[in-house]
């Protein structure tokens, strides 16, 4: 059983295209994160969030607490934006932390 | 960046030896935690600090062993490393509970 499920598990997108990566998760938690890993393996974070929105450049995060979703958006999808998404969560009860299997992201010019 | 640094970044080693693998911040970050990667599974808690000399177990610590003893050291023994433990490891910090983690390199160790 996964705590955090991801999809889709692999997207390819034209360049210029507006990206979704949906994440559900089935444990209380404290805060989600969004987390890009690039080839080569480096692990940035994106964003961390409770509630509502943020947005980064092209990049957008959204949660719903009542749900236990939230979405990533990329406007206007570069090649530069090929990773793997991964969500993560904290969970509320001690100290866990949660992760998602990601999403491989491939986008064409 | 986060001033976070993993060593080595790569090792090939042979069943039944001990291995250690070392995690180093200049952050002064309480919380210290290896994960492992693998596929099909995402990231995985092995271990984790809350700090000097307070280390709990995550959820694949079987065969796994940490220490910590000082801020900026966390370590990472496979006590008799096995095929399974074949994986890339990646050393994450935190400076509070609340905030998000900031991850490290990672190790790529192959267990033969």
């Amino acid at each position: 059983k996964n705590e955090v499920e991801q999809s889709p598990q692999n997207l390819t997108a034209q360049e210029g295209e507006f990206i979704t990566i949906n994440c559900s998760y089935s444990v209380g938690i404290s805060a989600l994160h969004w987390l890009q890993q690039h080839p080569g393996g480096g692990i940035v974070s994106l964003f961390m969030l409770s509630s509502g929105k943020k947005k980064h450049g092209r990049l957008i995060a959204t949660i719903n607490i009542q749900e236990k979703h939230s979405s990533l958006h990329i406007t206007a999808s570069h090649p530069r934006d090929s990773a793997v998404y991964i969500c993560a969560v904290d969970s509320n009860t001690g100290n866990q932390f949660y992760f998602g299997t990601g999403t491989s992201l491939t986008v064409i010019p | 960046d986060a001033g976070i640094t993993q060593s080595p970044r790569h090792k090939v080693t042979e069943t039944g030896t001990p291995v250690t693998l070392r995690c180093h911040q200049t952050e002064n970050h309480r919380y210290m935690y290896w994960y492992r990667q693998d596929p099909g599974h995402g990231l995985r808690l092995i271990h984790y600090s809350y700090g000097v000399k307070d280390t709990d177990k995550g959820e694949v610590s079987d065969g796994y062993s940490v220490s910590r003893s000082k801020t900026e050291d966390f370590l990472l023994t496979l006590e008799s490393a096995t095929s399974s433990q074949t994986s890339v490891y990646f050393c994450a910090i935190r400076e509070t509970h609340d905030n998000e983690q900031f991850f490290g390199p990672g190790t790529r160790l192959t267990v033969l």
